[in-house]
């Protein structure tokens, strides 16, 4: 079993603020790590997958940044919107398989 | 394109009882994948898909949990009997792998789940 955390476990923002979270992850043997984000009563989507050390993917106001060397990641939300409140997960991908963090929930408070 | 279908998405039974959950992937996607979410935990992977044989069943409890995938597409999930602890949101995923070279990163695409709760 492989130990993937995030923090923190929930956060609130205001709307508009920007913010930002981390998974981290066993730094040897890195093969690729995914986002998710997954909303109240809908199914999780994919928001990156990042392979290379020093990777970043941006996709509108979300970005993510990846550091295999030291195991870690950072997901960003630039300027947060109510729509944007969400539990984010990430998981560690070794071949097939996907061990995912228990994610960080977000709240944006209009 | 629509996406991973999963029925029903809440369930309610008594102790050992009885369930079976559906999933019916995205169309042409070759591996299926169930996880197991526990309250206030990441999802777990309990089974895999290649086609229709599974590839990982490790984390299956195989005591009293079961699953097929028929013909390669539709799978069903089934616990029998049910235990307080089996309470937990079920996720099917899918994806399209290239078996013979793929590494395994391609996406995997969830349904909404199933959630669970065993009285």
């Amino acid at each position: 079993i492989l130990n993937v955390e995030q923090s923190p476990q929930s956060l609130h923002v205001q709307e508009g603020d920007s913010t930002n979270f981390t998974c981290s992850f066993p730094s040897s043997n890195f093969y690729a790590l995914h986002w998710y984000r997954w909303e109240t009563a809908k199914s999780p989507e994919a928001l990156f997958v990042m392979t290379l050390n020093g990777d970043e993917k941006k996709k509108g106001r979300i970005s993510a940044t990846l550091n295999t060397k030291e195991g870690y990641s950072y997901l960003y939300i630039k300027g947060s919107q109510p729509e944007d409140s969400a539990t984010y997960l990430c998981a560690f991908n070794v071949y097939y398989k996907l061990s995912f963090g228990a994610g960080t929930t977000v709240t944006v408070r209009a | 394109e629509a996406g991973v279908v999963q029925s029903p998405r809440y369930k309610i039974i008594e102790k050992k009882q009885p369930v079976a959950f559906w999933c019916n992937p995205i169309s042409g996607h070759n591996t299926l994948y169930w996880y197991r979410q526990n309250l206030g935990q990441g999802p777990e992977l309990l089974i895999r898909y290649e086609n229709e044989e599974a590839v990982d069943d490790s984390q299956l409890p195989k005591d009293r949990f079961s699953a097929e995938r028929l013909k390669g597409v539709d799978s069903t999930l089934k616990i029998q009997p049910a235990e307080l602890g089996d309470s937990a949101v079920y996720l099917c995923a899918s994806s399209f792998s290239r078996l013979t070279s793929g590494d395994g990163q391609e996406t995997q695409y969830f349904g909404p789940g199933t959630r669970l709760l065993v009285l």
